[in-house]
């Protein structure tokens, strides 16, 4: 298993250029998730979605856009990126009982100029 | 509301001391915890976990977690520091209910450094 593989590793975008990150998991979870982190912050979520079809908003939503593309697959889309978009951004997935911890991607550091 | 606090921003010991990152919590459910340790470059790695039963947790590479009800704190443990240990350390708690649930909130991060 690849576990949750996300693609592109680094990126830098000019303002207002748009970008799509990827994200995909073969563990069959239903649970996906969208954080970025930024020095001091912690982790904060963007977007999740429950299941295929679904997407709900998390803390940070503003200037993101997300498709749940199929059970696997869980994109991320920037459509006029800003500086302060700069951060690495994480995706996760997560067997549906609460008793399960997520499973991390290795993240895509983005940076916005 | 749900929230996880570490009130350290660094924890520094020396290889072959006990070390303890801190964290306490805030949940209206029951609190489902969880430490990762993410090591530079890389992705948050699960430690362990506290869902029910015993208040000592064992996990990964010889961390441990101790829950305690009263303090609303869940902190992480080790008995002999490694200076391999350094890395950025996260405490998250689950909302167990409804329509959140597996949503998880993190703490802030604290970065443990040992040194030689």
């Amino acid at each position: 298993n690849a576990g949750v593989t996300q693609t592109p590793k680094f990126q830098v975008l000019k303002t207002g250029q748009s970008m799509t990150l990827q994200c995909a998991q073969d563990m069959n979870h239903n649970s996906m998730y969208w954080y970025r982190q930024d020095p001091g912050m912690g982790l904060r979520l963007i977007y999740y979605s429950a299941s295929e079809g679904t997407t709900d908003k998390g803390e940070v939503p503003n200037g993101y856009n997300v498709s749940r593309l199929n059970k696997r697959e869980f994109s991320l889309r920037l459509e006029s990126a800003a500086p302060s978009q700069t951060s690495v951004y994480f995706c996760a997935s997560f067997r549906d009982r609460a008793v399960n911890e997520q499973f991390f991607g290795p993240g895509t550091r983005l940076t916005v100029l | 509301a749900q929230s996880v606090a570490q009130p350290e921003d660094q924890v520094n010991v020396a290889e072959g001391n006990p070390l303890t990152v801190k964290c306490t919590y805030s949940v209206s459910g029951n609190p489902y915890l969880f430490w990762y340790v993410q090591y530079p470059n890389r992705g948050l790695q699960f430690l362990l976990k506290y869902i029910t039963g015993d208040n000592l947790v064992k996990g990964s590479y010889g961390f441990e977690a101790e829950f305690n009800k009263s303090q609303t704190s869940f902190h992480l443990k080790k008995p002999s520091a490694l200076v391999s240990d350094s890395a950025l350390y996260f405490c998250a708690v689950r909302d167990d209910r409804g329509s959140t649930l597996g949503r998880l909130y993190f703490g802030r991060g604290t970065q443990l450094t040992v040194w030689p």
